[in-house]
């Protein structure tokens, strides 16, 4: 069955360091993957995804995710973080045609310091 | 278009009682889709229709939870005797799915997700 592990429930970083959330999937083929972000009393936005193709894959609000078949991984990173970043974020594996079923991870909170 | 919205966007109810929420997704979009959230959790897939057919539910939608949608339009999903375990955000989506390449992954469309309907039983 899939899975997906996101290691940090939450992380503080201070405002315009750099951010890497960690996300490790578990798909025996080549897995449909997602970042999510959640603001409190938001619905779930779409950062970016990934198909296939080039590993380096660049979403909105300066965000960019790397997949790494060898690891199982796909982190995201943010070069310089924003205080309005702070929020939930969610790693995601699709299955089913279409990718109707969407597995989540349990996400990592992020907190931005001043 | 507006996106998709969920009715109401919280509810307080007494064990037992049955609820029933509503979400009117992007107009267009023909897939309609129903998640729960616990806290500290990912949303966990319940259910999804294809126009007004429902074809797939997990197995964490139990027989007190039914979903419709019977015009292919808006859903309702509806919780009978409510139990303090059914406490959670239950979140709506919905996506345009062309179902021409639907082994072509770059044909898959984004699930774009309502604010949620809080549910708290007492």
């Amino acid at each position: 069955a899939q899975s997906v592990t996101q290691p940090d429930i939450h992380i503080t970083v201070s405002e315009g360091a750099s951010l890497e959330l960690r996300c490790n999937y578990s798909y025996g083929a080549t897995p449909y993957l997602f970042w999510y972000v959640q603001s409190p009393g938001q619905g779930l936005q779409l950062l970016l995804k990934y198909f296939s193709g080039d590993t380096l894959v660049q979403g909105i609000k300066g965000f960019e995710a790397e997949f790494k078949r060898s690891q199982s991984s796909f982190n995201l990173r943010k070069p310089s973080v924003h205080w309005s970043d702070a929020a939930e974020y969610f790693c995601a594996v699709a299955q089913g045609t279409g990718g109707f079923k969407t597995i989540f991870g349990a996400g990592t909170r992020l907190f931005v310091k001043a | 278009d507006t996106g998709v919205s969920q009715d109401p966007r919280h509810k307080i109810t007494k064990r037992g009682q049955n609820v029933t929420f509503r979400c009117d997704p992007i107009s267009e979009h023909n897939r309609l889709y129903w998640y729960r959230q616990t806290l500290g959790q990912g949303p966990e897939f319940l259910t999804y229709f294809q126009n007004e057919a429902q074809l797939e539910k997990s197995r964490l939608l139990s027989d007190r939870f039914s979903a419709e949608r019977p015009k292919g339009s808006f859903s309702t999903l509806e919780i009978q005797r409510t139990e303090q375990g059914d406490s959670a955000m239950y979140l709506c989506a919905s996506s345009l799915w062309d179902g021409v390449r639907f082994l072509a992954w770059s044909s898959y469309n984004e699930q774009f997700f309502g604010p949620g309907t809080r549910l708290t039983v007492l």
